[in-house]
């Protein structure tokens, strides 16, 4: 897999968006592109995945360069609610070996 | 609704006990994965599972046994060779979807507490 890049923590204020950026420079043809995040002391949770272009859905938005070596995940509005942990993680198809380990990620605390 | 189900939430062991940890799923995935993560850490693979009757260490799988009976069931063994087990664990389940990508749904976790 694909060694991701993130800062280790980031402020953001309430209500205005947050962009998390990941570094992925090696990242394969068929690697997509997952975030995730975790709230204290509960399990990770999906957040969206891309693979070329962008995606949006109702939690976040998922930008991609176009060399795909990086990408930026966007909350258009910040609540306190989104204060977690986000992980970055890159993992391709078709895949015999299912291993999967989340770095650090990064830790976003949102202040109101 | 479909999900994980992880049991139990709070676990406390004495040292050179072994412990079990459940994880079942209904959402018809066909993996499984135990997870271990410390305090500040990320998540590190202590087992997988593909299909049933099948499973592959990951990155910390000394001290650790499991099974895969069924689909639904990826139970985790904490043995006492396991020297340092207090920790956050988790388990998640994936199936990969007809675009190739592959979603992991996790359980709430089990916290173990070694005394």
């Amino acid at each position: 897999d694909a060694k991701t890049t993130q800062p280790p923590s980031m402020d953001c204020a309430e209500g205005r968006a947050a962009n998390l950026p990941c570094n992925h420079s090696t990242i394969s043809g068929n690697e997509y592109v997952y975030w995730y995040r975790q709230i204290h002391s509960q399990g990770p949770q999906y957040i969206i995945h891309g693979l070329k272009n962008n995606e949006t859905n109702e939690m976040a938005s998922l930008i991609i360069t176009e060399d795909r070596k990086s990408s930026t995940l966007i909350l258009p509005h910040a609540t306190l609610r989104d204060t977690a942990v986000y992980y970055c993680i890159v993992r391709g198809f078709p895949l015999n070996d299912y291993k999967l380990s989340f770095g650090a990620g990064t830790t976003v605390t949102v202040r109101a | 609704d479909g999900g994980i189900t992880q049991s139990p939430k709070y676990l406390f062991r004495k040292e050179g006990q072994n412990v079990t940890l459940s994880c079942e799923q209904n959402l018809n995935h066909d993996a499984m994965y135990w997870y271990r993560q410390d305090p500040g850490q990320g998540l590190r693979l202590i087992y997988y599972s593909q299909i049933v009757n099948d499973f592959q260490k990951g990155d910390i799988a000394e001290g650790y046994s499991v099974s895969r009976e069924k689909k639904e069931s990826f139970p985790l063994t904490v043995t006492s060779a396991q020297k340092n087990p207090t920790a956050f664990y988790l388990c998640a389940s994936s199936k990969y979807s007809s675009s190739g990508a592959n979603v992991l749904t996790f359980g709430a976790g089990s916290r173990l507490t070694v005394l």
